[in-house]
């Protein structure tokens, strides 16, 4: 069965650091999607991908953050200046269609930022 | 602005014995509406959704919902837990049938344990 894969698992990092988290969506999904989930808090919508651009971004997703699909395979998430607030799992999605389909999740990375 | 709220955050049934996870939503236009589940350590898999249609939904595992607009409710039920149930699970809107790619708001999840 086809699945969204997340790499890494785990990622620690150094408040101030700079991080990229990988997502590698299902081949035939055109829509890409960044969640995250502060721990005991909601899953929170980040930002959506489609056709190469932004389509749509949360209030949480400032300059900080960018999003990028490099190679037409991968769909990656950067932090660049982390900040301890951005310690959560992270979730990749994708869907074949707008969101009325079937969206897949990825098995998240868990950011601890120290 | 839609959201979601689910009642109860750690739900405990016994093994045999109804499973009721509830959830209430606003939105201010027909949503659509998923339950996801999420097992230790994986990734949030789609039990069911409701987009149109019968209000009364059939998902994986014997699960189901019920749409009540009267109620703004997306219960999730199922008559007999089974042990391999123990999960989170969100409930979730889409804001908009009319826009596309819109993205999903989440309740905070609630943590169901089945005891032996």
């Amino acid at each position: 069965e086809p699945e969204v894969t997340q790499t890494p698992s785990h990622q620690v990092t150094q408040m101030g650091q700079e991080v990229i988290l990988r997502c590698v969506p299902i081949s035939n999904h055109l829509y890409f999607y960044w969640y995250r989930q502060i721990l005991g808090q909601k899953v929170e919508f980040l930002v959506s991908f489609y056709n190469n651009e932004i389509s749509e971004k949360s209030e949480i997703f400032d300059d900080q953050f960018s999003v990028e699909r490099p190679d037409g395979s991968n769909f990656t998430l950067k932090i660049r200046s982390t900040k301890l607030e951005d310690s959560a799992m992270y979730f990749c999605a994708s869907s074949e269609k707008v969101f009325t389909a079937e969206a897949f999740f990825g098995q998240g990375t868990r950011l601890t930022v120290v | 602005a839609q959201s979601v709220t689910q009642l109860g955050s750690h739900v405990s049934v016994s093994e045999g014995a109804l499973v009721l996870l509830r959830c209430n939503y606003s939105s201010s236009v027909p949503p659509y509406l998923f339950w996801y589940v999420q097992y230790p350590n994986q990734g949030l898999q789609l039990l069911l959704k409701y987009t149109t249609g019968a209000t009364l939904v059939k998902g994986i595992n014997g699960f189901e919902a019920e749409f009540k607009k009267s109620e703004t409710s997306f219960h999730l039920t199922k008559p007999s837990a089974h042990m391999s149930d123990a999960a989170e699970y969100f409930c979730a809107v889409s804001p908009s049938r009319r826009s596309g790619n819109t993205p999903l708001v989440f309740g905070k999840g609630t943590r169901l344990s089945v005891i032996a």
